[in-house]
């Protein structure tokens, strides 16, 4: 099985503009998770889809947004970039209900730089 | 806000040491997960250990879990180069359905 594929792998943007990232799951893995990992803040939650539907979402403003395709593939959107937004953006899926209670397969991320 | 937190925070080892690490956390779980992440690159799962579970083995990876000390601690016997990596213990928050990750271990095998 080929294992989750984040797109685009490296991504410079300027404050103000929008961005969109991509996630394909594995194949019959219909959970999708988001989170952001920076040096100063660790691994922070963004959210998690299952089936099209929002789950959970962490601490993050609005201008984080996410959805989910009915081929379970997820994307998500950070608009208005800040310097701060520049981080490694990594989504994982898994098998189960949730990402609680089963492991997360993730793909090696998309490293995004706002300049 | 993060529910695990790992010690040390960097560790260093000739290759062939066991490195132990070590996870608290603040509320009770359902299960506690472990994974490795190499430089620039995606987590992968090592081990998910259950709330009701004590010990786990994978390969030379031990997990432990006392959820009345509500830490837990994973051990890597006979250490080689390839293990240079962080590692991650991981949560479910009480009455969450989400995965927290803590600071995470920094670990060095010198060969």
């Amino acid at each position: 099985k080929a294992g989750v594929t984040q797109t685009p792998r490296y991504l410079i943007k300027t404050r103000g503009q929008q961005v969109t990232l991509s996630c394909s799951p594995i194949s019959g893995h219909r959970s999708v998770s988001w989170y952001q990992q920076t040096p100063g803040q660790g691994l922070q939650f963004l959210f998690e889809y299952f089936s099209e539907t929002q789950r959970n979402k962490g601490n993050f403003p609005g201008r984080f947004s996410g959805r989910q395709f009915s081929n379970s593939r997820s994307e998500m959107n950070v608009s208005t970039l800040e310097l701060g937004d520049s981080a490694l953006y990594l989504c994982a899926s898994s098998s189960g209900l949730g990402s609680y209670n089963s492991p997360l397969h993730f793909g090696n991320g998309t490293r995004l730089t706002v300049t | 806000s993060q529910q695990g937190e790992e010690d040390p925070q960097a560790l260093s080892i000739q290759e062939g040491e066991n490195a132990t690490m070590n996870c608290s956390y603040k509320t009770s779980i359902n299960n506690l997960q472990w994974y490795r992440q190499n430089s620039g690159r995606g987590l992968v799962h090592l081990i998910l250990i259950r709330s009701n579970e004590r010990e786990k083995h994978s390969g030379r990876l031990r997990v432990t879990l006392d959820t009345s000390k509500k830490s837990s601690s994973l051990l890597i016997t006979a250490s080689r180069a390839a293990d240079t990596a962080s590692y991650f213990c991981a949560t479910d928050k009480e009455y969450g359905n989400k995965l927290v990750f803590g600071a995470g271990t920094i670990l060095r095998v010198k060969s």
